[in-house]
């Protein structure tokens, strides 16, 4: 069946560094979307992505839609406290409804 | 908008007690859906409702488990008899389309279940 896949599972990084995860999946996807879940939250959507190739922004946060439909990164800049988190990659099942990755949790330490 | 409201938080139970937890969806949203989050398995999808009528349930996990939307602002998930594994949170989403960036999926802040 279709599965997301996300990498890293965790990362532990410094106040101020850049971040870069990535989601991959053996099928081929229309529109990526990338959540965040702050702890003791329900996920929250961040970035969504419609069209292969294409380059979204949300503040510090740059989300890019691969050429082969088969994967999606995200970069934070600049990371803050609050980037705290796991953050999921998510995309419509041939069913419809959404499919998620198991996430990469975010740790910084100021 | 108070965003979608579940309860209780947090559940605590004993193995074989009957487990319900509650949602109510934000107003007007169509589309109601029921997830279970683990370490192991991230985020599952277990039923979602259109118009408060069941239209995919096939991520539910057994017989164990049964889902109501009797109307658009509540919907029930029940748990009978519950099971240590059942131990996860389990998140209520609502959407005003099936989703969508204009009609994203918002999510509660979940129902964290203990069966001891």
């Amino acid at each position: 069946g279709q599965q997301l896949n996300q990498s890293p599972q965790s990362m532990f990084i410094q106040e101020g560094e850049d971040v870069s995860m990535n989601c991959t999946s053996s099928s081929i996807f229309n529109t990526w979307l990338w959540y965040k879940q702050d702890p003791g939250e329900g996920p929250v959507l961040l970035i969504a992505l419609y069209k292969a190739g294409e380059l979204t922004s949300n503040g510090r946060l740059t989300a890019q839609f691969g050429i082969t439909r088969k994967d999606s990164f995200l970069n934070i800049s600049a990371s803050i406290p609050s980037d705290v988190g796991i953050y999921f990659c998510a995309g419509p099942r041939s069913q419809g409804n959404l499919i998620f990755g198991k996430g990469t949790k975010l740790s910084v330490k100021p | 908008d108070a965003g979608v409201i579940q309860s209780p938080r947090h559940e605590v139970t004993e193995m074989g007690q009957e487990v319900t937890l509650r949602c109510k969806p934000i107003s007007g949203h169509d589309y109601l859906f029921w997830y279970r989050q683990t370490m192991m398995r991230g985020l599952e999808l277990l039923i979602y409702f259109n118009n408060n009528v069941p239209i995919d349930d096939s991520g539910m996990p057994e017989d164990r488990f049964s889902a109501k939307m009797p109307n658009a602002s509540f919907s029930t998930l029940k748990i009978q008899p519950s099971e240590p594994r059942d131990s996860a949170v389990y998140f209520c989403a609502s959407s005003q389309d099936r989703w969508d960036y204009n009609s994203p999926l918002h999510f509660g802040n979940g129902t964290r279940l203990t069966v001891t």
